[in-house]
């Protein structure tokens, strides 16, 4: 079946730290994946995307390698802001009528 | 206005109460979806519009009735709701239903169902 499965939350860190948050996915098909946020009393963002195996998506500092090798679209930023505090979904679509499957959400703060 | 709208914000409604969550896209977008956010638990797929036609029910208690009159307006109507229905409502667009179509959210209906 199809499925995506993110670390649990909630990550606190400090303002300038390094971010990754897992992401793995099972699939039928060759998937395209997705990251999206979702600041408080707002609804989801897309953030990044990737359509096929090896393609890095890119946004806002945030980046994500689409591994097919390992399954995997683990998000990443060098230097978090106390602003990039917000919940962050992986997606992943495949087939025909858009399927989205989402992860269960993690939760991000970022103290000054 | 751009994007996509959802009102009201919060709705508070009683077991036997009928109401409406309403959304409008500004993005030009034929298809359109809603979405069920509760605590702890993946987005769930209620369903899908393309062009007008339903293409996708997921499984949804007639309690949720949708209605799509035209690729820019969505509609939920709830009746005899449950206190487990109280969520966040999310209604998304996207340009098409290919899979490298992305999603566009609304901000959700916060329903507290008491």
């Amino acid at each position: 079946g199809n499925s995506v499965t993110q670390m649990e939350g909630p990550v606190t860190l400090s303002e300038e730290a390094f971010l990754t948050i897992n992401c793995t996915y099972t699939a039928t098909g060759y998937p395209s994946l997705f990251w999206y946020v979702q600041y408080p009393g707002e609804g989801l963002q897309l953030l990044l995307k990737a359509t096929k195996a090896d393609d890095k998506g890119s946004n806002k500092g945030f980046e994500a390698t689409y591994r097919k090798e390992t399954t995997s679209f683990h998000l990443e930023k060098g230097s978090v802001q106390v602003s990039d505090s917000a919940v962050y979904f992986c997606a992943l679509s495949v087939g025909t009528g858009n399927q989205f499957y989402f992860g269960t959400g993690t939760s991000l703060t970022v103290i000054p | 206005e751009t994007g996509v709208t959802q009102t009201p914000r919060h709705l508070v409604m009683g077991m036997t109460n009928k109401k409406s969550l309403k959304c409008e896209q500004h993005l030009g977008h034929n298809a359109m979806y809603w979405y069920k956010q509760s605590a702890k638990k993946p987005l769930e797929l209620m369903f899908v519009y393309n062009f007008k036609e339903q293409t996708e029910n997921n499984s949804v208690p007639s309690r949720f009735s949708p209605e799509c009159p035209n690729s820019s307006h969505l509609f939920l109507h709830l009746h005899t709701l449950q206190p487990e229905d109280s969520a966040l409502y999310l209604c998304a667009s996207s340009q098409g239903t290919g899979i490298n179509s992305p999603l566009h959210f609304g901000n959700g209906t916060r329903l507290t169902v008491t």
